[in-house]
């Protein structure tokens, strides 16, 4: 069975400094891992996912994770943060295609100015 | 494409009363997720097809729940009857086994009085 463990469920940045939220995960099986944004009242939108290629990925708007394996980590980071980052981030863990994807309790990034 | 497409929006219904979802997923994806989404217990997955045949329904509540997927195009989620502990915003997803992340629709807002 799959799992993400998502550390800090609220995390607080100034504009312009680094943003770091933290997932971790269990897999029984090589996985492959996802980080989606959910703004308010919208669904979620992915903003990267790790396929088993590039340990390092790079998704939109500036965000970039990297995959691990000895630590068991996927976090997301972004150099400089924006006042349009705040929103909620969700880790997610799927084994395979086609099946469903496992996510963390989600963190709310807030951004001030 | 226009993504998926959930309806209604919203939902007020008395408590006891049966209600009824409806998720139209991405033309050409062949799985499809039903989520529930709640402050007190995050994204929870309910319910996912594969082919339109339910794979996994072991996140479904209870008896009082089910969905069903007729054709590639169209999958209900049903309860019957509602309680106030159903309030939730539910989310559809699709997805397809070559791109592996999960495309969601922005999700249905259910309030049960």
């Amino acid at each position: 069975a799959q799992s993400v463990t998502q550390l800090g469920s609220h995390v607080s940045v100034s504009e312009g400094a680094l943003v770091l939220l933290r997932c971790n995960y269990s897999s029984s099986v090589p996985p492959y891992l996802f980080w989606y944004v959910q703004y308010p009242n919208q669904g979620l939108q992915l903003l990267l996912k790790y396929t088993s290629a590039a340990t390092l990925v790079k998704g939109i708007n500036g965000f970039e994770a990297e995959f691990k394996k000895s630590e068991t980590s996927f976090h997301l980071t972004k150099p400089s943060a924006h006042m349009s980052d705040a929103a909620e981030y969700f880790c997610a863990v799927t084994a395979k295609a086609g099946t469903a994807l496992i996510f963390g309790k989600g963190t709310t990034l807030s951004v001030s100015s | 494409d226009a993504g998926v497409i959930q309806s209604p929006r919203h939902e007020v219904t008395e408590m006891g009363q049966e209600v009824t979802l409806r998720c139209k997923p991405i033309s050409g994806h062949n799985s499809l997720f039903w989520y529930r989404q709640t402050m007190m217990r995050g994204l929870e997955l309910l319910i996912y097809f594969n082919n339109n045949v339910p794979i996994d329904d072991s996140g479904m509540p209870e008896d009082r729940f089910s969905a069903k997927m007729p054709n590639a195009s169209f999958s209900t989620l049903k309860i019957q009857p509602s309680e106030p502990r159903d309030s939730a915003v539910y989310f559809c997803a699709s997805s397809h086994d070559i791109d592996l992340e999960a495309f969601f629709g922005q999700g249905t807002r259910l309030t049960v009085v």
